[in-house]
Parts: C-alpha cells; sequence; structure tokens
C-alpha cells in the first residue's frame, strides 16, 4: 500500500518561472492537504482540496498560487512567476475522506529552490 | 481560531533519561491533539493522537502524551530517550468540528539526545 507519492522531491527554477508539484494521495483517500514549511517557522496550511473542489484555501496566497484535485489524477499546486520568497519545502497530505477524527499521512515533501 | 504553541525551540537530552516536549493550545471548542515527529529531508510521521478519553495517550516508539484540559497542555514524554529519538517534534490541533482534518501546527521542538 504505497504511501502520499509527491513529486518531484526537489524543483529548481529561476525567478520568473512556474514550478508545479504534484501529490498522489494514499489508496482510499479523497481529502488532500497542502502544507509548506519554511525554516524557523514550522508547517503552515495552504489549502484542503477533495476530488474537484477546493475546500479551504485560506492558507493561499492571494496571487500567483492555485491548486486543483482533478477527478482523475494526481493533485497539482501551482505556483507562476516564483520569486526568492517562495523557497521552501511544501508538503502534501491524504487522509480518509469520512472520517474526520483521523490523522495526516504525508508525503516526503517538494523541495523548492527558486534562484 | 486556534493554535498551539511549543515554547522551547530545542530541547537535548541524555540517552536513557527521561524528555518532555512541551506543547500548549487554544482552541475555541473541544480539540483533538496529534503529535507528529520529522527526521531530516523527510515528511512528518503521526506519533500519537488524543481524541477523547484518557488523559494518558500511548502512541508510537514508546511515545506518550497527557492531555490536560485545565492546563490546555499536551506534553509529549518517553520515559528513557534513545539517539534514535532525535529529531524534530510537532504538536498539532484540530477542532472537533468541520474542517476535515486540517490541522494547525506548532513551529517545532528539535529534540537532541545525546551519548
Amino acid at each position: 500500500n504505497a504511501g502520499v507519492m509527491q513529486n518531484p522531491r526537489h524543483l529548481v527554477r529561476r525567478r520568473g518561472q512556474e514550478a508545479r508539484l504534484r501529490c498522489s494521495p494514499m489508496k482510499g483517500h479523497s481529502h488532500v492537504y497542502w502544507y509548506r514549511q519554511l525554516p524557523e517557522e514550522g508547517l503552515k496550511f495552504m489549502v484542503y482540496l477533495q476530488k474537484e473542489n477546493i475546500i479551504d484555501e485560506s492558507g493561499m496566497p492571494k496571487e500567483r498560487f492555485s491548486a486543483e484535485f482533478p477527478k482523475e489524477g494526481p493533485s497539482i499546486l501551482r505556483i507562476q512567476q516564483v520569486v526568492r520568497g517562495d523557497s521552501a519545502a511544501y508538503f502534501c497530505a491524504s487522509s480518509r475522506g469520512t472520517v474526520n477524527t483521523g490523522e495526516l499521512f504525508f508525503g516526503e515533501g517538494s523541495r523548492l529552490t527558486v534562484l | 481560531a486556534q493554535s498551539v504553541a511549543q515554547p522551547e525551540d530545542q530541547v537535548n537530552v541524555a540517552e536513557g533519561n527521561p524528555l518532555t516536549v512541551k506543547c500548549t493550545y487554544s482552541v475555541s471548542g473541544n480539540p483533538y491533539l496529534f503529535w507528529y515527529v520529522q527526521y531530516p529531508n523527510r515528511g512528518l510521521q503521526f506519533l500519537l493522537k488524543y481524541i477523547t478519553g484518557d488523559n494518558l495517550v500511548k502512541g508510537s516508539y514508546g511515545f506518550e502524551a497527557e492531555f490536560n484540559k485545565s492546563q490546555t497542555s499536551f506534553h509529549l514524554k518517553k520515559p528513557s530517550a534513545l539517539v534514535s529519538d532525535s529529531a524534530l517534534y510537532f504538536c498539532a490541533v484540530k477542532v472537533i468540528t468541520g474542517g476535515g482534518n486540517k490541522l494547525t501546527f506548532g513551529t517545532g521542538t528539535q529534540l537532541k539526545v545525546e551519548l
């Protein structure tokens, strides 16, 4: 039973380019959460999605960031026109849809470096 | 709004000694509380959770945590630390009603266990 799969594990972009981070949840999980980890700041919630729906995007920056979780395929976190401040580790987590007392299962993370 | 505080950036313990990693929370309702561990360049791994019932919760790798409602605390403990316990530990909280499994994390505490 594969865990949460994230790719790429490492991504280098120049300022102004686009970054796309992908996340495949655990089998049987229909809820996906994206978190960002900056040094000295812990994990910050970004967005919570179910298939084809954004449930909570209260942690997403207003510009340049978007997320989707299509009916088929992985969830995508997209960052347009990246800036140096976007350099961080981005973690995806998943959970079962019908159990709201359950823990999150995390992927290994995607580490974005903006030059 | 819910929040978690981990007052110590780092905790140093000698191997074989007991360890405590502190966590306090603030929520406007009954909380679900979690501890996760992160090893270098890895994702977060679930350790234990408190939902309801016995205030002392036992988890993976010999860790336990005690829920104290009057002090709004959920400190992580282990009777005898191992060098392999050295990692970054996160406390997290979720309010029971709604929000799926969206968790709010503390800033993390680096545990260093030395010989």
